[in-house]
């Protein structure tokens, strides 16, 4: 089976601290995503990652940005977390192909004060 | 422009009641449409993957077909259990499409 963790399901910051979310997958999927969902506006993707050290911006990066230094990890990095990034964080992963099925994480419900 | 509409947005059933969900699309070059479950505060689940017209996939009361321009998934039967949020995507050569679901609702 195939298998995405997220490093919190449940986070609270502050306005303008520095905010990391972690993904791992366990299948050696080449490609990595994450999306926020809020109610209303389905999935919106924000970045994607296609191989080790590569990305590539979604729909909605402003505000964000990645890390992946290994394939098996992906990191969202929030620079100066604002009350407008409160959401439902989700990280993906997927074999190869960008339009292979992507498998979900449990989901990080992240709250910004 | 491309796109993915679901409906209903909302559907409220009687155990045992069967229905329809939709899942209309309108894109360039479909690689294939992908059926999800989405229980509050998780993530989605993946149920199907369809690539071709005229496919169908079957998983316990879940039948999900697929035509050129839409994608249904039959519940036969619901049990409340079945209760949850469904989410289709489309994916193109470049991208990857999601609707904004249809939550169901199985009233014992």
């Amino acid at each position: 089976d195939v298998k995405v963790t997220q490093s919190s399901r449940y986070l609270v910051k502050r306005t303008g601290e520095k905010v990391f979310l972690e993904c791992v997958q366990d299948m050696d999927h080449e490609n990595m995503f994450w999306y926020r969902q809020d109610p209303g506006l389905g999935l919106r993707l924000i970045y994607f990652s296609y191989d080790v050290k590569m990305k590539e911006k979604g729909d909605i990066p402003e505000g964000y940005s990645v890390s992946r230094e290994k394939k098996e990890r992906f990191s969202l990095i929030l620079e100066s977390a604002s009350t407008n990034q409160t959401s439902m964080y989700l990280c993906a992963s997927s074999l190869s192909g960008l339009t292979d099925t992507q498998y979900f994480g449990p989901g990080t419900r992240l709250t910004v004060l | 422009e491309d796109q993915v509409t679901q409906s209903p947005e909302a559907l409220r059933l009687q155990e045992g009641e069967s229905s329809s969900l939709n899942c209309s699309y309108t894109v360039s070059g479909l690689r294939g449409l992908f059926w999800y479950r989405q229980d509050p505060g998780k993530g989605p689940e993946f149920l199907f993957t369809l690539y071709s017209a005229g496919e169908e996939k079957e998983k316990e009361r879940l039948k999900a077909t697929l035509t050129k321009k839409e994608s249904f998934l039959h519940i036969t039967a619901p049990k409340p259990e079945d209760s949850a949020t469904y989410l289709c995507a489309v994916g193109t050569g470049n991208q990857f499409y999601f609707g904004t679901g249809t939550s169901l609702t199985v009233i014992p």
